[in-house]
C-alpha cells in the first residue's frame, strides 16, 4: 500500500538548515511527484515546494530562496534542506503524494520540527 | 501566485445542520481546487477533488461546486466526525491552500 513517512530531527537551532528525509513506499517517484508542506501550531497549511516525477522543482516564491528538495529513486526517498532557520519555521511538516500536477492524495503523518533560538 | 481567500475562519453548527464554506481564488483557477479535512494531531485527508468530484470513501453529505473564482464546499446533515478544519486548495497553478475553517458544534 502507498506509505510516505517523514524523518529528521525534531529541534535545531535558530540560523541553521533544516534536513529531513520523506521514504516512500508502494510507488515509485518516477511516476509521482512529492509535495512538501508545513503548519504552523494552531494554523493553516502551506505549500513549500514539489520535486516532480522527472526530477524538476517547484518552490513557493516565499521560500524559493531559502529551500531546496532533492531525491534518491533508488532509495524511495526526498529530502528537503531549508537553511537560515527562525523561530517562524516551527512546525509539522508534510510529505505527501501527487500525480502529475494534480491535488494530493495520500500523505505522510508528519514530523513536528521546533526551531529554538 | 495565486491567492486562496477562504471564509469563514471559523463555523459553529448544530447536528443535522447544513453548512457552507467559500473560497475566491486571485483569478480564474478552471475548477481545479480540492478540499480536504483535518483533525487534531492527524495529516489532512482530502474529500473532494476538482471543484466537486468526490474522492472514494467520502460520504455523500460532502458537496463541492463552483466555476471561475469562486467555489464553494457544503456539508448537509453535519454530523459529531465532521467537527474538523476544512481547507481549500488550488492546483491550477502549483498549489496554494486557503486559510482554513474550523467547524465546531455549537
Amino acid at each position: 500500500q502507498v506509505q510516505l513517512k517523514e524523518s529528521g530531527p525534531v529541534l535545531v537551532q535558530a540560523s541553521e538548515t533544516l534536513s529531513l528525509t520523506c521514504t516512500v513506499s508502494g510507488f515509485s517517484l518516477t511516476n509521482y511527484g512529492v509535495i512538501w508542506v508545513r503548519q504552523p501550531p494552531g494554523k493553516g497549511l502551506e505549500w513549500m515546494g514539489i520535486i516532480w516525477r522527472n526530477g524538476n522543482t517547484d518552490y513557493n516564491s516565499a521560500l524559493k530562496s531559502r529551500l531546496s528538495i532533492n531525491r534518491d529513486t533508488s532509495k524511495s526517498q526526498v529530502f528537503l534542506k531549508m537553511n537560515s532557520l527562525q523561530t517562524d519555521d516551527t512546525a509539522i511538516y508534510y510529505c505527501t503524494r501527487v500525480h502529475y500536477s494534480s491535488s494530493p492524495d495520500y500523505w505522510g503523518q508528519g514530523v513536528m520540527v521546533t526551531v529554538s533560538s | 501566485d495565486i491567492q486562496m481567500t477562504q471564509s469563514p475562519p471559523s463555523l459553529s453548527a448544530s447536528l443535522g445542520d447544513k453548512v457552507t464554506i467559500t473560497c475566491q481564488a486571485s483569478q480564474n483557477i478552471n475548477k481545479y481546487i480540492a478540499w480536504y479535512q483535518q483533525k487534531p494531531g492527524k495529516a489532512p485527508r482530502q474529500l473532494i477533488r476538482y471543484t466537486s468530484t468526490l474522492v472514494s470513501g467520502t460520504p455523500s453529505r460532502f458537496s463541492g461546486s463552483g466555476s471561475g473564482r469562486d467555489y464553494s464546499f457544503s456539508i448537509s446533515n453535519v454530523e459529531s466526525e465532521d467537527i474538523a478544519s476544512y481547507y481549500c486548495l488550488q492546483y491550477d497553478n502549483l498549489w496554494t491552500f486557503g486559510g482554513g475553517t474550523k467547524l465546531e458544534l455549537k
